[in-house]
C-alpha cells in the first residue's frame, strides 16, 4: 500500500520568496513520485517526477524536488515565487508495475502575496 | 487531438438520474484511468484500463458506477441513480503504459441536486 501526506493545506509566500511545499510518502515498494499542479477549473499538469534516477529532480517553471529516502520525503521547492505560481499542488505516488494508479495527497493551495 | 478531452465539462443532474461521462485519451495511449476529485480533496482512483481490458475497478464506490472502453480508445464512465455524494470532478488520464507521466483531461464537474 502507498500513501502520501502533504503538510499544510494552505501556504502563503511573498512574491520573490522561497517556495517550500512538503510531501512525505509511505510505500512498500520503491516509489515513483510526482508533483502535479492544478489551476482553477483545469486538469492536472505534471511539474516533475522521480523515477529512481537522480535524487534531485528539476521540473517546469523553475520547480525542483529532492527525493530523500531516509526521510521518506519529496518536498517541492522554487527559489523565487512568481504570481503565476498561485495554484493547487498535489504530490502523488505509484510503484506497482501493471497498475500504475496514482495515490494523491490532499493538496496544498499556494497563495502568492504581492 | 493534442491532449485528453472530456465531455461534458459540466453536468447538472437531479438525484436519481443516470449520467454518462466521456473521455477521449491521447491517440495511441494504452492506459486510461478515471479519478474522482471531491471539493477540496486530492483525486482518488476509480478504475484503470489497459486497452479495452478493465484491469482494476477497486476504486469504484458502488455498483452504481460502471466504466467501459470497448475499443480501447474512448472511455465512458456511467453513474446510475445519482446521489448527492456523487457530486465531484471526474478526471480522466491516459499514458502509453508503465510508470510514466499520466496526462490529465480538464475534468467533468458533476453536480447532483
Amino acid at each position: 500500500a502507498q500513501s502520501v501526506t502533504q503538510l499544510g493545506s494552505h501556504v502563503s509566500v511573498s512574491e520573490g520568496a522561497l517556495v517550500l511545499l512538503r510531501c512525505n510518502y509511505s510505500s512498500s515498494v520503491p516509489p515513483y513520485l510526482f508533483w502535479y499542479v492544478q489551476y482553477p477549473n483545469q486538469g492536472l499538469q505534471l511539474l516533475l517526477k522521480y523515477t529512481s534516477a537522480a535524487t534531485l529532480v528539476k521540473g517546469i517553471n523553475g520547480f525542483e524536488a529532492e527525493f530523500k529516502k531516509s526521510e521518506t520525503s519529496f518536498h517541492l521547492t522554487k527559489p523565487s515565487a512568481h504570481m503565476s505560481d498561485a495554484a493547487e499542488y498535489f504530490c502523488a505516488v505509484t510503484g506497482d508495475f501493471g497498475n500504475e494508479k496514482l495515490t494523491f495527497g490532499t493538496g496544498t493551495r499556494l497563495t502568492i502575496i504581492p | 487531438g493534442a491532449g485528453v478531452s472530456q465531455s461534458p465539462r459540466y453536468k447538472v443532474a437531479k438525484r436519481g438520474q443516470d449520467v454518462a461521462l466521456r473521455c477521449d485519451p491521447i491517440s495511441g495511449h494504452v492506459s486510461l484511468f478515471w479519478y474522482q476529485q471531491a471539493l477540496g480533496q486530492g483525486p482518488e482512483f476509480l478504475t484503470y484500463f489497459q486497452n479495452e481490458a478493465q484491469l482494476d475497478k477497486s476504486g469504484l464506490p458502488s455498483d452504481r458506477f460502471f466504466a467501459e472502453r470497448p475499443e480501447g480508445s474512448v472511455s465512458t464512465l456511467k453513474i446510475q441513480r445519482t446521489q448527492q455524494e456523487d457530486s465531484a470532478v471526474y478526471l480522466c488520464a491516459s499514458n502509453w503504459a508503465g510508470l510514466n507521466e499520466q496526462f490529465f483531461g480538464p475534468g467533468t464537474r458533476l453536480t447532483v441536486l
